[in-house]
């Protein structure tokens, strides 16, 4: 009940296309939902962050949705560009202390 | 600002020598300070956080201990190292009572 389970596990997307990583989860307490974006050989960077009170948070080319019944939410990154090649990580807290991350998503944007 | 250092970079251990990974906080209080472990292909795993100066909760049982000596001092360390403990490691902080970690730049450990 503590998982977050992460698809897909590798995404190949051509410039300018959009891309779409989701999560689901099972334990309903969780009420905050983090993306991080992680460069290779660096640290994980917070990227986006949704709350369960609203469906759809919106910031640049990133956009979260989130489906409170059917617990899943999901991360859209439109117009994607090379740079954006990283992974990606889902995540879920019920507590301001201890985070479960899904096992990631390997992004690569085609030039 | 806030930064957060993690060294080193990289380290290369044989199996059965002791380990010592430090990071630091500057530019905060009372942080809550957090080590991770990421494997080759997996996700994050938390290892051990903390909320106050000695104050040390383990996730996971295993072969590593975590002490914070100071309030912004959290070391991960190891009497005898494992080859299962090949890795990449990784400190975090947050403020207390917040959400949102902040990740230093991690450390790659391979034990051969």
């Amino acid at each position: 009940q503590q998982q977050v389970k992460q698809s897909p596990q590798s995404l190949i997307v051509q410039k300018g296309g959009i891309s779409i990583i989701n999560c689901a989860y099972e334990n309903t307490a969780f009420d905050y939902f983090p993306w991080y974006q992680q460069f290779p050989g660096k640290g994980p960077a917070l990227l986006i962050a949704i709350r369960p009170d609203v469906s759809e948070k919106k910031e640049g080319r990133f956009t979260i949705s989130f489906n409170k019944s059917a617990k899943q939410f999901s991360l859209h990154i439109m117009d994607s560009q090379p740079g954006d090649s990283a992974t990606y990580f889902c995540a879920a807290s019920s507590g301001t202390y201890k985070y479960i991350f899904g096992t990631g998503t390997r992004l690569k944007v085609l030039a | 600002s806030q930064t957060i250092h993690q060294w080193p970079a990289t380290l290369v251990q044989p199996v059965g020598s002791p380990l010592s990974l430090e990071c630091t906080v500057e530019g905060t209080s009372n942080p809550n300070l957090y080590w991770y472990r990421q494997a080759a292909g997996r996700g994050l795993q938390l290892l051990f956080y903390s909320v106050g100066i000695g104050q040390i909760s383990s996730e996971v049982p295993q072969n590593l201990s975590a002490s914070r000596p100071q309030d912004r001092q959290f070391i991960l360390s190891s009497k005898k190292l494992l080859l299962s403990d090949s890795g990449f490691y990784l400190c975090a902080w947050s403020v207390r009572g917040a959400r949102g970690y902040t990740f230093g730049s991690g450390t790659r450990l391979t034990v051969v």
